[in-house]
């Protein structure tokens, strides 16, 4: 089956102490992109990938980091994390090259920084 | 600045009824038009899409109508279904596949039985 996985599902953690959540996605897309969901905000992206080894700053890059050392996956690193990063985070992909290719997204992660 | 707009942050309707669900605009250069559905625990998905070459697409009871010269699109849903409670946001991007999709803040439908 096609899908984007993410994991953790649910995370809680305390301010300071880094985390990882992955993603890893089983359709060969170049694309990936991780975003964040708040209320009264929508979907706001944090990073995205172009490629393998080919990363970029989205609208709200700042505490956080990425790596895009393999196709399929796309870690997004906390180092410090703070109470204003609790949110609920989704990964996404899609082919790079298709204009009509829409992105599949992951079924979200949901952070908690106290 | 926001790109894609979605002025109601809710939407009220009766099961049966056609739903609309209104999206707007500001650049010139998207060329493509994306809605997806979010329910609750989930990822977004999407529904339907449309380009700028045209100006209707249907698929089963989702209609998605593009008016470029007033930069707005909509999703009609018809008949809507308590099925079809979910959030709805629009998206937009230029035709290049390299062009990064701009969302909107989202619409929540609730379809009542």
């Amino acid at each position: 089956e096609a899908q984007v996985t993410q994991n953790p599902r649910y995370l809680i953690t305390v301010t300071g102490k880094k985390l990882t959540v992955t993603c890893s996605q089983n359709m060969n897309h170049e694309y990936m992109s991780w975003y964040r969901q708040d209320p009264g905000l929508g979907l706001r992206q944090i990073y995205y990938s172009m490629n393998v080894e080919v990363t970029d700053k989205g609208d709200v890059p700042e505490g956080y980091k990425v790596s895009r050392k393999e196709k399929r996956n796309f870690p997004l690193i906390l180092e410090s994390p703070s109470p204003n990063q609790t949110s609920l985070y989704f990964c996404a992909s899609s082919f790079y090259d298709r204009p009509n290719s829409p992105l599949h997204f992951g079924n979200g992660t949901r952070l908690t920084v106290t | 600045d926001q790109q894609v707009k979605q002025n109601s942050p809710s939407l009220s309707v009766q099961e049966g009824r056609i739903s609309i669900l209104n999206c707007d605009y500001t650049n010139s250069m998207f060329d493509y038009f994306l809605w997806y559905k979010k329910y609750p625990a989930e990822g977004p998905t999407f529904l339907i899409s449309i380009s700028s070459i045209k100006d209707k697409n249907e698929d089963g009871r989702f209609t998605v109508f593009l008016n470029k010269s007033a930069k707005h699109l909509s999703l009609h849903i018809v008949p809507s279904q308590p099925g079809d409670s979910a959030v709805y946001f629009c998206a937009a991007r230029g035709w290049s596949g390299s062009e990064k999709l701009v969302f909107g803040k989202g619409t929540k439908l609730t379809v009542n039985p």
